[in-house]
């Protein structure tokens, strides 16, 4: 119940294109899902978050959906760069105040996303 | 702003030797600090969480421990490594009570030889 599914394992795109990550979650406890980008040999960096009061949120090239209903959300980035090239992982988190769940994340299993030139 | 340091960034170890990665973080207090592991440059799965001083919470059994020693330090150790601890370890920390996002290290390459 605490996993978290991502998919593709991998994509590749050519430099302009759209890039589309999806997860899927079953614990409908989780109420806050962070995207997280890593390049080689680096920690991972948070890069956007949504709460599932909201289907969407944009913040430049990169836009979450969410469809709280069928408990799915995906990461958009629009005009692939070469420099978007990196490991993308979704998680959730049982955010809300009186849960203990620590701020603990459940992370997907990572897109590896390569953007051709 | 805050910061989180983590080192050494790689590590050589023979089998058998004692391992000890600390991870530090500044510009906050009263952190929620955690240890993770990354296997094969994929999935990240957490080892150790801590809300304070002195309490750690292990997700799963290994032969690894965690201590936290002050409110902003959280340090890995094991006293034996094995050939399967090699690996990629990510400290992260993250805000009690606060922005529930974990923020994370740059990573300690583990190779166990």
């Amino acid at each position: 119940q605490q996993q978290v599914k991502q998919s593709p394992q991998s994509l590749i795109v050519q430099k302009g294109g759209i890039s589309i990550i999806n997860c899927a979650y079953e614990n409908t406890a989780f109420d806050y899902f962070p995207w997280y980008q890593q390049f080689p040999g680096k920690g991972p960096a948070l890069l956007i978050a949504i709460r599932p009061d909201v289907s969407e949120k944009k913040e430049g090239r990169f836009t979450i959906s969410f469809n709280k209903s069928a408990k799915q959300f995906s990461l958009h980035i629009m005009d692939s760069q070469p420099g978007d090239s990196a490991t993308y992982f979704c998680a959730a988190i049982v955010a809300r105040a009186g849960g203990t769940s620590y701020g603990k994340l459940t992370f997907g299993q990572g897109t590896i996303l390569t953007v051709h030139p | 702003s805050q910061t989180i340091h983590q080192w050494p960034a790689t590590l050589v170890q023979p089998v058998g030797s004692p391992l000890s990665l600390e991870c530090t973080v500044e510009g906050t207090s009263n952190p929620n600090l955690y240890w993770y592991r990354q296997a094969a440059g994929r999935g990240l799965q957490l080892l150790f969480y801590s809300v304070g001083i002195g309490q750690i919470s292990s997700e799963v059994p290994q032969n690894l421990s965690a201590s936290r020693p002050q409110d902003r330090q959280f340090i890995l150790s094991s006293k034996k490594l094995l050939l399967s601890d090699s690996g990629f370890y990510l400290c992260a920390w993250s805000v009690r009570g606060g922005v529930p996002e974990a923020f994370f290290g740059q990573g300690t390459r583990l190779t166990v030889v």
